[in-house]
């Protein structure tokens, strides 16, 4: 069965480009969760979904950061402009539903170099 | 202070030896709690669930303490293929969903 699906697995760009990372989770999965992972801050929730409705969007670091779940397949994580600070891996994770089980499934990741 | 944290080590460890290491939450509401295992360059996977009553899985067993507010690790006979990042995770159920808090991690790596 495939898991969660990432793209582009890595992308370096200059300072002021839009970054548009996608997610694919796994399917029957209702929740939806978009992780940044750096050395300084290890790995930090910017927002995720229940149901492609945003439920908690409090980690996203400023309106330089969006993200859509347009359906229950896809959701983009997009940055504009992007700067040398948003350089990091940022995975996506989904889970069957109330993650009291703790089991988030992650993508492989898709790392970011901002120049 | 931040809500989860580790002590980032490295924990070098001899190869069957075992290794233990701790890992503390502020939030005394926090509900669950999990090991995650990272390898260099690859996503967080799921390890084990942590419960009050401790648990193991082979030679893995994990103990929770939540008068004191941490969770503990500890390898037994410590293979090669444990070398990794271990991370600490803490769920707080909210009335609109729950989210899952990582600690920045221990690493470990197992020497022949």
């Amino acid at each position: 069965d495939a898991g969660v699906i990432q793209s582009p697995r890595h992308e370096v760009t200059e300072m002021g480009q839009e970054v548009t990372l996608r997610c694919k989770p796994i399917s029957g999965h209702d929740y939806l969760f978009w992780y940044r992972q750096t050395m300084m801050r290890g790995l930090e929730l910017l927002i995720y979904f229940n149901n492609n409705v945003p439920i908690d969007d409090s980690g996203m670091p400023e309106d330089r950061f969006s993200a859509k779940m347009p359906n229950a397949s896809f959701s983009t994580l997009k940055i504009q402009p992007s700067e040398p600070r948003d350089s990091a891996v940022y995975f996506c994770a989904s889970s069957p539903g109330a993650t009291n089980t703790g089991e988030l499934f992650f993508g492989e990741g898709s790392r970011l170099t901002v120049l | 202070r931040k809500e989860v944290e580790q002590d980032p080590g490295p924990f070098n460890v001899p190869e069957g030896a075992t290794v233990a290491f701790n890992c503390t939450y502020s939030n005394s509401a926090s509900q669950s709690f999990f090991w995650y295992r990272q390898d260099c360059r690859k996503e967080p996977k799921l390890l084990m669930s942590v419960y009050s009553s401790g648990n193991e899985d082979g030679r893995f067993t994990a103990q929770l303490n939540r008068a004191s507010q941490y969770i503990s690790l500890l390898i037994r006979d410590s293979k090669l293929s444990d070398s990794a990042t271990y991370l600490c995770v803490v769920s707080m159920i909210k009335a609109a969903g729950n989210k899952l808090t990582f600690g920045g991690g221990t690493r470990v790596l197992v020497k022949p």
